[in-house]
């Protein structure tokens, strides 16, 4: 158990609306992800931190925001969201100082979000 | 770019052995990891392979050619509790580049 939890866990909005999906760790890991994960595409980054207020974008970055204050949550928010969007999100940690090594990144839950 | 290529789906025999195969053209390589994912849940780390050749596992083995840009992960003993997708990553700096995963069905 890696210590990384999701919240909400399913969640229906309508188009348009604004969506912040949160990741909590416990374990003080540097490196947080969001990946999103559809069928026929596998799981594609949106956007990544690697320490507070230091974020980066990955593959699928457009129409998505990020914000870390803390060290422990990592804040995914879609600012008006569409259909497209509708997806299985997930939050992944890595960056231990022990173990299978630093690089090895542990995933969270996972969110399913549907936007009509 | 990145380019990681590994097979949609694998059937095989409880008690068989499986072997799933990854192929990759990406810009950066760090290292390559396996991850299982049971459907419904999240990937759960399985394997890393930073140099060439075979690391075991109990069950599970995963091999890996830099020169070739190829990695399999080979299964034994299969349990039904082996069907599930299997993803082959590539690591280049702290980012993780996914196939598209490989959904392997266990029959009895």
């Amino acid at each position: 158990d890696a210590g990384i939890t999701q919240s909400p866990r399913h969640k229906v909005t309508e188009t348009g609306t604004p969506v912040t999906l949160r990741c909590h760790q416990t374990e003080n890991h540097r490196y947080m992800y969001w990946y999103r994960q559809d069928p026929g595409h596998g799981l594609r980054l949106i956007h990544y931190s690697y320490g507070v207020k230091d974020t980066d974008k990955g593959e699928v970055s457009d129409g998505y925001s990020v914000s870390r204050s803390k060290t422990e949550d990592f804040l995914l928010t879609l600012e008006s969201a569409t259909s497209s969007q509708t997806s299985v999100y997930f939050c992944a940690i890595s960056g231990r100082t022990s173990g299978e090594g630093t690089d090895t990144q542990y995933f969270g839950p996972g969110t399913r979000l549907t936007v009509l | 770019g990145q380019n990681i290529d590994q097979p949609t789906e694998m059937t095989a025999t409880e008690g068989a052995i499986v072997q799933i195969n990854c192929t990759y053209q990406t810009s950066g390589f760090n290292g390559l990891f396996w991850y299982q994912q049971h459907a419904g849940e999240a990937p759960t780390f399985l394997s890393y392979n930073v140099l060439d050749g075979l690391e075991e596992k109990g069950r599970f083995s995963s091999f890996l050619s830099r020169s070739k840009g190829y990695s399999y992960l080979l299964l034994k003993e299969l349990q039904m509790k082996d069907s599930a997708s299997y993803l082959c990553a590539v690591n280049a700096g702290n980012m993780l580049t996914f196939g598209g995963g490989t959904r392997l069905m266990v029959k009895p």
